[in-house]
């Protein structure tokens, strides 16, 4: 069974800082895939960005960047740079390899940008 | 591409009515899933298919609630008869089956009020 990890209360961060947003997660497969996902207050769910268990690099993805530490089974999401629309809900996911994977949520994190 | 589409946008019905949600996934997509968020639960998964074909419908709460996926381009998840604590935003999301770092995409959900 797989299972992700958020803990945090609800986080704040000035503009233009960088924050860290925790995600450990628990899984006996081998192999799977990490994502973030965001949720603005207008409720949809957008995809940010997706590590992947053998990658050898913390993926990136413009000013999201994945602190991705195998080992001690976290995954945790940093942004750069902070802006006031980045205000939102947070989702960890984990995704095991084969084809009937399905995708495993963490309960979330709130993060607000303050001006 | 036009995402996934879910329909409708807001429901609002009464206690024991029939609900159906909607969704079309991304063409090409071979994946569905049913989400039910709370803010109790926060996201749970319901249901997914893969090409078509159910496979695993353990969060499917109680016998009141079905899902069908007739062909590769529609689902329909449908509550009957409704209870105000299936009060709810459902997401459909789809995704490519078998490539584990392939994101799931999401609907802009729907929301169900029942009174």
């Amino acid at each position: 069974a797989q299972k992700i990890t958020q803990t945090q209360p609800g986080m704040f961060v000035q503009e233009k800082e960088a924050v860290t947003l925790d995600c450990t997660y628990d899984t006996s497969d081998p192999s799977y895939g990490l994502f973030w996902y965001k949720q603005p207050s207008s409720g949809e769910m957008i995809f940010l960005i997706y590590q992947g268990s053998y990658d050898q690099q913390n993926a990136t993805e413009g000013r999201y960047s994945l602190n991705f530490q195998k080992a001690r089974k976290s995954a945790n999401l940093v942004i750069s740079a902070s802006q006031l629309g980045d205000s939102a809900m947070y989702f960890c996911a984990m995704r095991a390899t084969g084809a009937n994977s399905k995708l495993t949520f963490g309960k979330g994190i709130t993060l607000s940008v303050r001006p | 591409d036009a995402g996934v589409i879910q329909s409708p946008r807001h429901e609002v019905t009464e206690m024991g009515q029939e609900v159906t949600l909607r969704c079309k996934p991304i063409s090409g997509h071979n994946s569905l899933f049913w989400y039910r968020q709370t803010m109790m639960r926060g996201l749970e998964l319901l249901i997914y298919f893969n090409n078509n074909v159910p496979i695993d419908d353990s969060g499917m709460p109680e016998d009141r609630f079905s899902a069908k996926m007739p062909n590769a381009s529609f689902s329909t998840l449908k509550i009957q008869p409704s209870e105000p604590r299936d009060s709810a935003v459902y997401f459909c999301a789809s995704s490519y089956s078998g490539i584990y770092n392939s994101p799931l995409h999401f609907g802009n959900g729907t929301r169900l009020t029942v009174t």
